[in-house]
């Protein structure tokens, strides 16, 4: 089983839908957990920290339950720059541990 | 500001050969990470520097080494490539082990071992 587990989708929605991505981790001592976009053939790059209080980024909410091992991402409004792939990030130790990705792609 | 410079971002070899990635990044960073990326697989860690002069394992180490060369510069090497490795390689480096802050990535090293 894949330490960290995310549903590799892809998810394929309109111009302004709401979409949420859910992520899954089996290490309970995960100390810090993110959400990381990648575009095709790029890099990743921090789109968000994700705090158990829950946070907010813009059209972007990102929530953590601890007690179910549980990360979410919701984008709101979506628009056809939000097309890439969501990692779930999550660190443990002095280490960052990927998901393989969501993918999500806004049609027009 | 450049951030994290990765070279080559392309490369083919033949099975056997050999040859050296190279990563630098100029924010100062103290730790320094190289990943790779398969399909499917996400990233995993090869190696890390958690400081100039120290490297450590990561999950995937077999068939690579590394060297910290200074607090800028970490490089991967392959001695002798195998079609396994095959894949695409990133250099990451953050401010700290203290995980708050993420990782900044290099742009990626394409490279396919024939």
């Amino acid at each position: 089983r894949k330490e960290v587990e995310q549903d590799p989708g892809p998810f394929n929605v309109p111009e302004g839908a709401t979409v949420a991505f859910n992520c899954t981790y089996s290490n309970s001592a995960s100390q810090s957990f993110f959400w990381y976009r990648q575009d095709c053939r790029k890099e990743p790059k921090l789109l968000m920290s994700v705090y158990s209080s829950g946070n907010e980024d813009g059209r972007f909410t990102a929530q953590l339950n601890r007690a179910s091992q549980y990360i979410s991402l919701l984008i709101r409004d979506s628009k056809l720059s939000d097309s890439a792939t969501y990692l779930c990030v999550v660190g443990r130790g002095n280490k960052l541990v990927f998901g393989a990705g969501t993918i999500l792609r806004v049609k027009s | 500001n450049a951030g994290v410079t990765q070279t080559p971002k392309f490369q083919v070899l033949k099975t056997g050969q050999s040859m050296t990635l190279q990563c630098a990044q100029d924010m100062n960073h103290n730790s320094m990470y190289w990943y790779r990326q398969d399909p499917g697989m996400g990233l995993r860690l090869i190696y890390y520097s958690a400081s100039e002069g120290t490297t450590d394992k990561g999950e995937v180490p077999n068939g690579y080494n590394v060297s910290r060369l200074n607090k800028r510069e970490f490089s991967l090497r392959l001695e002798s490539a195998a079609p396994s490795q095959t894949s695409v390689y990133f250099c990451a480096s953050s401010e700290s082990l203290v995980l708050s802050y993420g990782y900044t990535f290099g742009s990626g090293t394409r490279l396919t071992v024939v």
